[in-house]
């Protein structure tokens, strides 16, 4: 079955502490992407990549990193992580992000993290 | 700088009314044009998208939207809703900056009264 997979889908965790958000997808698709959606503002682009080790920065890419040494997985990382960084996380993955490729996005399940 | 502004952020009907979204974006390049549905406590599913051609755009469960270059909109029509519909729903766009940023809309949520 195609799926986006993200781990964990909650995660409440303390101001500081590293955490990891983990995304993988089985379809081979070449464009992943992590948002953040918060009420309100819609969802919000954190990076996006176009293929292994090619990266960008979204529209808020600040206090995060992502890494793409595998065309499947597209781990999220918050080094640091404050309380303004709560919210509902959503990895996403395509074939393409432009025509003549597949650019159906297929999201995850999301992943609800808290930061007290 | 480059956004997506949806109008309305929420909407109630009736069942059997018509439904009009609208979108708006700003960026004058190349841009391919999305719908996305999310279903209470669920992710995102794909409506419909727009990249070239007919601007005139059906998608799934009787959606459909329209590509208009010089407004630089992109509405989501349903001529009637149905109480299933309720959801939240959001526009988007990719833009080829070089890179391929995509931009979401708000969201407009709908509620469909029975």
């Amino acid at each position: 079955e195609a799926q986006v997979t993200q781990n964990p889908r909650y995660l409440i965790t303390v101001t500081g502490k590293k955490l990891t958000v983990t995304c993988s997808q089985n379809m081979n698709h070449e464009y992943m992407s992590w948002y953040r959606q918060d009420p309100g503002l819609g969802l919000r682009q954190i990076y996006y990549s176009m293929n292994v080790e090619v990266t960008d920065k979204g529209d808020v890419p600040e206090g995060y990193k992502v890494s793409r040494k595998e065309k499947r997985n597209f781990p999220l990382i918050l080094e640091s992580p404050s309380p303004n960084q709560t919210s509902l996380y959503f990895c996403a993955s395509s074939l393409s992000p432009t025509p003549p490729g597949n650019t159906e996005a297929f999201f995850g399940q999301g992943t609800r993290l808290t930061v007290v | 700088a480059q956004s997506v502004s949806q109008h309305n952020h929420h909407v109630i009907l009736s069942e059997a009314a018509s439904l009009e979204l609208g979108c708006n974006y700003s960026y004058g390049g190349t841009v391919n044009l999305f719908w996305y549905v999310q279903y209470p406590g669920q992710h995102l599913q794909l409506l419909l998208k727009y990249f070239s051609g007919d601007p005139l755009v059906k998608g799934i469960k009787g959606f459909e939207a329209e590509f208009i270059k010089s407004k630089f909109s992109f509405n989501l029509r349903k001529p009637s809703v149905q109480w299933s519909d309720t959801a939240e729903y959001f526009c988007a766009v990719t833009l080829n900056t070089g890179g391929f940023k995509t931009i979401f809309g708000a969201g407009t949520r709908l509620f469909v009264k029975a």
